[in-house]
């Protein structure tokens, strides 16, 4: 069983707060990505992390921005949240290959009023 | 951006029945294509990473077949339980650094 941990699971916030959405996982995975899920849509590549100090943008253009200080830890922030970020956010690792699965968390539903 | 796309989107089907769906994907710079399971209130889980053209991948009633030329992927499940519903994603690599897009995925309900 994957242990990939996403934080919170739904969180409800005003217009122009700071959020950080969290994650981590404890398979010692090198690669580490973000997806953004509107409903009904395809989920959408925003970032991505090789390993640590490495992090690269995705397919999808995002305000959001990440970081990669421990290899475990692969949070996600926006500095001024607005409702056009609302959305369902979620993080996978995978080990390193290019036909390694990917493991991925539970998700942040994620909506501003 | 790479088009990846599957049909049908939703599908309902009686306990028993044996189904079956498609993913279509680009055909050039072919790496991998990854099929997931995603249950309601859950997290995606990996089923099957297939590499090579004729692929032929199987786990438990769940199986998949692969051809690259045609850029085309099937996903079968023999004899679906209710616990089978889900929406079923497949994912395209067209690169070496395992980035994937997506399709829309296809949402089984298994009447019991």
């Amino acid at each position: 069983e994957a242990d990939i941990y996403q934080t919170p699971r739904y969180l409800v916030i005003g217009t122009g707060k700071k959020i950080t959405l969290e994650c981590s996982q404890t398979m010692g995975h090198d690669k580490m990505y973000w997806y953004q899920q509107d409903p009904g849509m395809e989920l959408h590549l925003i970032h991505y992390s090789y390993g640590v100090n490495s992090t690269e943008k995705g397919d999808l253009s995002s305000e959001s921005t990440v970081s990669r200080i421990r290899t475990e830890h692969f949070p996600l922030t926006l500095e001024s949240a607005r409702p056009s970020h609302t959305s369902q956010y979620l993080c996978a690792s995978s080990e390193f290959g290019w036909h390694q699965p990917q493991h991925f968390g539970d998700g942040t539903r994620l909506s501003i009023l | 951006i790479l088009n990846v796309e599957q049909s049908p989107q939703s599908l309902h089907v009686q306990e028993g029945d044996s189904t079956n769906f498609t993913c279509s994907f680009p055909s050039s710079n072919f790496y991998a294509l990854h099929w997931y399971r995603w249950e309601t209130a859950k997290s995606p889980e990996a089923l099957f990473v297939m590499t090579l053209n004729g692929d032929e991948k199987k786990k438990g009633r769940i199986s998949a077949t692969l051809n690259t030329k045609e850029g085309y992927s099937y996903l079968y499940i023999k004899g679906s339980q209710p616990e089978d519903s889900a929406t079923y994603l497949c994912a395209f690599s067209g690169t070496s650094y395992g980035k994937l897009t997506f399709g829309q995925g296809t949402i089984l309900t298994v009447h019991p």
